[in-house]
């Protein structure tokens, strides 16, 4: 079975730009989070949505959104980008909100 | 507020020893503990979990403990393999609220000296 996939895996933009990830969880998995990482820091919680429906949200500001598809794969949208949002997005998937969350590979993020 | 800290940025270890990666926590909340793995230009991969009504967990050469009066854990890697060598994440999170934030430490990256 194919692991948690994200797209894209690198993304080059410029402050004040939008940017749109994209998750597809493993397959049965109906819950994705969404985490930042930043260089020599653990991953910080975003959101989780299980079911479409949003179940959690970390302190992170609004320009920060997701939302989550009947096929369970996931976006994460950020708006108005700032130099300090550079960082590797991680998607997590899990059977529901309470199993063990499995990650992919990432997306680093690069804003000039 | 680092409410989950791992103090060792880094570790070095001689192949076939054992690897002991520890893990501090402040908010009494928290019951349920995950161990991550991490290479380079992957996501973290999961290794082993425990829950706050053990004190002991085993899967092949990864065992971790949970002291938590001290609000400890440790990773037990034995005997250290090359391939162990990344970066380990210790994550946090309270079950009852069903998993959905996991609150991660730094990280200590691993060196399996062959």
């Amino acid at each position: 079975d194919a692991g948690v996939t994200q797209s894209p895996t690198h993304l080059i933009k410029t402050r004040g730009q939008q940017v749109t990830l994209r998750c597809s969880p493993i397959s049965g998995h109906k819950s994705v989070s969404w985490y930042q990482q930043v260089l020599g820091q653990g991953p910080q919680f975003i959101f989780q949505y299980y079911e479409k429906e949003e179940r959690g949200r970390g302190n992170f500001p609004d320009r920060f959104s997701a939302r989550q598809f009947p096929n369970y794969s996931s976006e994460l949208n950020v708006n108005a980008l700032l130099l300090g949002d550079s960082a590797l997005y991680l998607c997590a998937s899990s059977l529901n909100f309470q199993e063990t969350q499995y990650f992919g590979p990432g997306t680093r993020l690069l804003v000039l | 507020d680092q409410q989950v800290k791992q103090n060792s940025p880094s570790l070095s270890v001689q192949e076939g020893r054992i690897s002991i990666l520890n893990c501090d926590y402040t908010n009494s909340m928290f019951d349920y503990f995950l161990w991550y793995k991490k290479y380079p230009a992957e996501g973290p991969t999961f290794l082993i979990s425990i829950s706050s009504i053990k004190d002991k967990n085993e899967d092949g050469r990864f065992t971790v403990f949970l002291n938590k009066s001290a609000k400890h854990l440790s990773l037990h890697i034995v005997p250290s393999q090359p391939g162990d060598s990344a970066v380990y994440f210790c994550a946090a999170s309270r079950s009852n609220f069903g998993n959905e934030k996991l609150t991660f430490g730094t990280g200590t990256r691993l060196t399996i000296i062959p």
